[in-house]
């Protein structure tokens, strides 16, 4: 059974780095085929994808976003991080963490996702 | 403004069929596979639809994806109340490197 929970804080200032961590279980992040993605989701508004990080440690991230955001991950721990540096309100959003299966590039789908993680950004 | 295109709101008396478009272009529908899913009020997204038409399992055979060209399709039949939802498609997107969703749509059964 895989298994995805997000943690970190719930309130950040503006400028402030967020440093979000994904635990989880049921899979390997050592295996072929594997990811983890964070997508973020705006109060009333559409998903949004950030960034994502293969099993062989290849990364991606949002091209708006890219020079804020990095995604590492700990094989050992089962988890994923990612933080965000600069924080500003319009951040405000509920962080998602989800497992990927890959077969190529183009074929992908995010098939677990985590509960969410509502991160107010407020001075 | 997402890159690709959903209706922002459907709506259809239950036990009917509603259907839900997302509109792309060569760079992401065109050329990659679209997935679909469902988010209830208040909960994560959950995988309805994988590579353009299969069903994961647990799925109901209620919801049918298809796709031609550069936009996609989300069906949904025999509509129940509990199918109230925002749904998402995504894919992937050659100029981006990397997944996009669509800007979400609004199913009411009324």
């Amino acid at each position: 059974q895989i298994t995805l929970k997000e943690s970190g804080p719930t309130l950040v200032k503006p400028t402030q780095t967020l440093t979000l961590t994904c635990t989880f279980s049921g899979f390997s992040l050592s295996t072929s085929g594997v990811g983890v993605g964070w997508i973020r989701q705006p109060p009333g508004k559409a998903l949004e994808w950030l960034a994502l990080i293969y099993w062989n440690d290849d990364k991606r991230y949002s091209p708006s976003l890219k020079s804020r955001l990095t995604i590492t991950k700990d094989t050992s721990k089962n988890q994923v991080v990612l933080t965000m540096t600069n924080m500003d309100p319009v951040d405000t959003a509920t962080y998602y963490c989800a497992h990927m299966t890959i077969v190529t590039t183009i074929l992908f789908y995010f098939d677990y996702w985590g509960q969410g993680a509502l991160v107010t950004v407020s001075s | 403004q997402s890159v690709l295109t959903q209706p922002p709101s459907v709506s259809e008396a239950p036990r009917q069929r509603v259907t839900i478009s997302c509109s792309g272009s060569s760079s992401n529908i065109g050329n990659s596979a679209v997935s679909w899913y469902q988010q209830l009020p208040g909960k994560a997204p959950k995988l309805l639809i994988y590579y353009d038409d299969l069903l994961p399992s647990g799925v109901s055979d209620r919801f049918s994806g298809s796709k031609s060209g550069t936009s996609a399709s989300l069906a949904i039949s025999g509509l129940q109340s509990e199918d109230e939802a925002d749904y998402y498609c995504a894919t992937w997107d050659d100029s981006l490197n990397g997944p996009v969703f669509g800007g979400g749509t609004k199913l009411t059964v009324l």
